[in-house]
């Protein structure tokens, strides 16, 4: 059981608009600490993908972009492209002074 | 390049103990922590435990203390996770991971990670 909670799995068609939320509680994302989102495609390894609740590295392309408001996170992709498909997964900060990811959501490109 | 170099997959009998190694090449190796993740088929990202490279210093998950032991070897640069006691649970793919913020100057707390080694594949069989 995941400390984050995730929806197993999430779908669009290409060129819509996803998004994907992360939900935890007081001790971690409410109580402050940043949101970050790692996307894993296909037998590659995890890539960070938003960090800092809003940040992108150099080299993600803007239609991701992420947010956060009290004990929730969210990845928003905006112009949903066949090659987004993969698993996202968010990962946080407790006070229990313990790393937490969520369970992932598998996306899939209809 | 920054990158994060694993040691290949390893398969092991029940009760026994694993150590994957993580070299870290392109960049100052004491100057970020570094992360241990790991993946169980079906199931997602779980953290283990995160060593400071530049003293050793350690911080393991509750969930793996007493079974698991984060150490650094700086002639090399590479760091290495034992895991004891396996069981069948333990298998799973393992991955190091570079803290983006954390270093021994500064760490207030654990951040997003952003370069990961290759994964290493445990197998435990009873």
């Amino acid at each position: 059981q995941s400390v984050l909670t995730q929806p197993p799995s999430v779908s669009g068609a290409p060129g819509q608009r996803v998004t994907i939320s992360c939900s935890g509680s007081s001790s971690n994302i409410g109580a402050g600490f940043d949101v970050h989102w790692y996307q894993r495609l296909p037998g590659t390894t995890p890539k960070l993908l938003i960090y800092g609740n809003n940040n992108r590295p150099s080299g993600v392309p803007d239609r991701f972009s992420g947010s956060k408001s009290g004990t929730s996170a969210s990845l928003a992709i905006s112009g949903l492209q066949a090659d987004d498909e993969a698993d996202y997964h968010c990962q946080s900060y407790d006070n229990s002074l313990s790393v937490v990811f969520g369970g992932g959501t598998k996306l899939t490109v209809l | 390049q920054m990158q994060l170099v694993q040691s290949g997959a390893e398969v092991k009998r029940s009760g026994a103990s694993v150590k994957v190694s993580c070299k870290a090449l392109g960049y100052m190796f004491t100057s970020q922590y570094i992360h241990w993740v790991r993946q169980a088929p079906g199931q997602g990202l779980e953290w283990m435990g995160v060593i400071n490279p530049s003293d050793g210093s350690t911080s393991y998950a509750q969930k793996f203390r007493g079974r698991v032991t984060m150490t650094r070897d700086t002639s090399t640069r590479t760091v290495y996770m034992e895991l004891t006691s396996l069981r069948s649970d333990d298998t799973a793919m393992y991955y190091c991971a570079r803290d983006l913020r954390c270093s021994p100057i500064r760490c207030h707390y654990y951040y997003a990670m952003d370069v990961w080694g290759q994964g290493t594949t445990v197998t435990v069989f009873s």
